[in-house]
């Protein structure tokens, strides 16, 4: 069955990075996109960003540009998310999530980045 | 971009349907038959319910079904029951510079 497992929850001060990793199973990994959403606490779904774990292609959200990046290593099957210069208002719980066709499927359990001096 | 427009509450009793829309504009759920729903419960991660406007993936009872006109797509929930109660959202594609656009998201309520 496919699986999408993310790391664990993260406290950082502002001004910090938080990279935050997404490990697939149950399906051939290179085949198919993963999206970021994230989620602020009581808030709806914001799309961040995608990637293409083929080719390595990615696209971000205008909001996030130069701010977040994906990366992904296709010998584990993993994609990761990096943020940037954090900011209170980065605090959420950050989904990755598969994509069928264009929208996203599958979703991961969630990481929770609080941001906090 | 904004959000796409959902209303932020609904109920329904036990058996009865509720429909939940979902407002974009041409640019992005009127432009592309690629919107989806998710179903959220408090504290879990969103669950696909429907994709490509109508299509329901294997699993999803079919008491939930989706529709779309002009630029306003729906979710119709048949037969309610208390397990439904949830937070619903709405995504659209929205070409290749946004890409991707949720719904602020509704509490469907069952009473």
């Amino acid at each position: 069955q496919v699986q999408l497992v993310q790391s664990g929850a993260e406290l950082k001060k502002p001004g910090a990075s938080v990279k935050v990793s997404c490990t697939a199973s149950g399906y051939t990994f290179t085949s198919y996109d993963i999206n970021w959403v994230r989620q602020a606490p009581g808030q709806g779904l914001e799309w961040m960003a995608w990637m293409n774990p083929n080719n390595g292609n990615t696209g971000y959200a205008q909001k996030f540009q130069g701010r977040v990046t994906i990366t992904r290593n296709t010998s584990i099957s993993t994609v990761y998310m990096e943020v940037s210069s954090l900011r209170s208002e980065d605090t959420a719980v950050y989904y990755c999530a598969r994509v069928l066709g264009i929208l996203p499927d599958y979703w991961g359990q969630g990481t929770l980045v609080t941001v906090s001096s | 971009q904004s959000a796409l427009t959902q209303p932020r509450s609904v109920s329904g009793s036990p058996g009865q349907s509720v429909t939940i829309s979902c407002t974009g504009t041409s640019s992005d759920v009127g432009g592309y038959n690629y919107v989806s729903w998710y179903q959220q419960h408090p504290g879990k991660a969103p669950k696909l319910l429907i994709y490509d406007v109508t299509k329901r993936p294997s699993g999803v009872p079919d008491r939930f079904s989706g529709s779309k006109s002009g630029n306003t797509a729906s979710l119709t929930i048949s037969g309610l029951q208390t397990e439904d109660e949830a937070d619903y959202y709405c995504c659209s594609y929205a070409g290749s510079y946004t890409f991707i656009i949720f719904g602020g998201g509704t509490e469907l309520t069952v009473l």
